[in-house]
């Protein structure tokens, strides 16, 4: 089955603590992003890459960084200066070969900080 | 990028009809709209995309009219399994962030 995978489904983590979430591809999208959901609000971007090796901030970059080193991989580590972390956290990825505003979804990583 | 307004919540009985309506009054010539379901704990998953007149597919169908200053999402006879978050979006990137705003949270009532 082709998507996005995303691990693990629940994380606790204690204060002080850098966590890595980790957000696993085989669509062959050559684009990938991190979304932030707080409850009852939309999702605010992170980062996101276009192409492997590269990436950009999204609207809430700080305490948070990423890597794409493999097409299929965009892990994302929220670290211990991020003030806030308890979220919920969503990984997508699009193709240029498909309509615009077209990004598929993974099931989404819940971080709670202790 | 275009702005969306929808509203905030709607409440709607089973095996009703729902209308979503999306207003966007500032979209552009090339700009698409596109829908977006979320189930509470998941990832939000695409359900529709139009760029004028009507789209239907298997799961809703999409009105726009000839001005595109608005849009309307149709689901037919809903069940307590559709309710959920419903985003409108406008836009017209490939492989660029989507701008989520906070939707309409649809609740189907038995």
């Amino acid at each position: 089955d082709g998507g996005i995978t995303q691990s693990p489904k629940y994380l606790f983590r204690k204060e002080g603590q850098n966590v890595t979430l980790s957000c696993e591809q085989n669509l062959n999208h050559d684009a990938m992003y991190w979304y932030r959901q707080d409850p009852g609000q939309g999702l605010r971007l992170i980062y996101y890459s276009q192409i492997v090796n590269d990436f950009q901030k999204g609207d809430i970059a700080e305490g948070y960084s990423v890597s794409r080193e493999k097409k299929e991989s965009f892990p994302l580590t929220v670290t211990s200066a991020q003030k806030n972390p308890t979220a919920f956290y969503l990984c997508a990825s699009s193709t240029s070969r498909e309509g615009p505003d077209t990004q598929y979804f993974g099931p989404g990583t819940r971080l709670t900080v202790l | 990028l275009a702005k969306t307004t929808q509203p905030i919540s709607m409440d709607s009985y089973e095996g009703q009809e729902v209308n979503i309506t999306c207003s966007h009054n500032n979209i552009a010539t090339n700009d698409y709209i596109t829908w977006y379901q979320q189930f509470p704990s998941q990832g939000p998953r695409f359900i529709i995309q139009g760029y004028k007149t009507k789209v239907t597919n298997e799961v809703a169908s999409l009105f726009i009219p000839a001005d595109r200053k608005s849009s309307t999402l149709s689901l037919p006879r809903v069940s307590l399994s559709d309710t959920a978050v419903y985003y409108c979006l406008v836009g017209n990137s490939g492989n660029t962030p989507l701008v989520f705003g906070k939707g309409t949270r649809l609740s189907v009532i038995a």
